[in-house]
């Protein structure tokens, strides 16, 4: 079983509108969690870093919550814009690792 | 410009074949990776490497082989014992993540553009 689990696997919205991607763990012990944005046949970009103290974090018109008791993660995305259609990718990373642990990520399609 | 650059971008390899993928940094990292990535699967670790001329296996290093030979530079090598190796694969730098005094616990991952593999 995958340590990190991402739903829904794929979304469809309207430009325009928001949603909101979840990423549940169990790799414990926890050191950090990010978000990446992978465009199709690119590698991923970073959206945003978690720590275990951080409760939200806003880059732009994406918002990402930590909730490290329930071991939940979201990443809220406002106004979306056809650009956002992409693969996000919740990474995780364990305490005292070098080696993180990818989701298997969310597709994202905006459509006009 | 800073950053990371894999070559190339598409690679065919007839069965039997030996390919090698390229992946180069100018952003000083001391850790490389490679990840291989197929449709509906997270990225999986192929290989690491934290140090010149020192590499770790990852979870499916069989049939790939790598080299690290200069700071910069962190080849793959798909061999002809890897059985399924149609895929996309990335190669990651990071700083040097150091634990005990010195901990740097947040160090980005920045990742090339990617080599999609086709065997034909």
């Amino acid at each position: 079983k995958n340590q990190v689990e991402q739903s829904p696997q794929s979304l469809i919205i309207l430009e325009g509108k928001n949603c909101t991607l979840q990423c549940n763990y169990t790799v414990s012990p926890f050191s950090n969690l990010r978000w990446y944005k992978q465009d199709t046949g690119r590698g991923p970009v970073s959206l945003t870093i978690m720590t275990f103290s951080e409760n939200t974090k806003s880059n732009g018109r994406y918002t990402a919550t930590l909730d490290a008791d329930t071991k939940q993660s979201s990443l809220h995305i406002t106004a979306s814009q056809l650009s956002d259609s992409a693969s996000y990718i919740c990474v995780v990373k364990k305490g005292g690792s070098y080696i993180p642990t990818f989701g298997r990520g969310t597709s994202l399609i905006v459509h006009p | 410009d800073g950053g990371i650059t894999q070559s190339p971008k598409y690679l065919f390899r007839k069965e039997g074949q030996n390919v090698t993928l390229s992946c180069e940094q100018n952003l000083n990292h001391d850790a490389m990776y490679w990840y291989r990535q197929d449709p509906g699967q997270g990225l999986r670790l192929i290989y690491y490497s934290q140090i010149v001329n020192d590499f770790q296996k990852g979870d499916i290093a069989e049939g790939y082989s790598v080299s690290r030979e200069k700071k910069e530079s962190f080849p793959l090598t798909v061999t002809s014992a890897q059985k399924n190796p149609t895929a996309f694969y990335l190669c990651a730098s990071s700083i040097k993540t150091v634990y005990g005094q010195g901990i740097l616990l947040n160090t980005e991952a920045f990742f090339g553009q990617g080599t999609r593999l086709t065997v034909v």
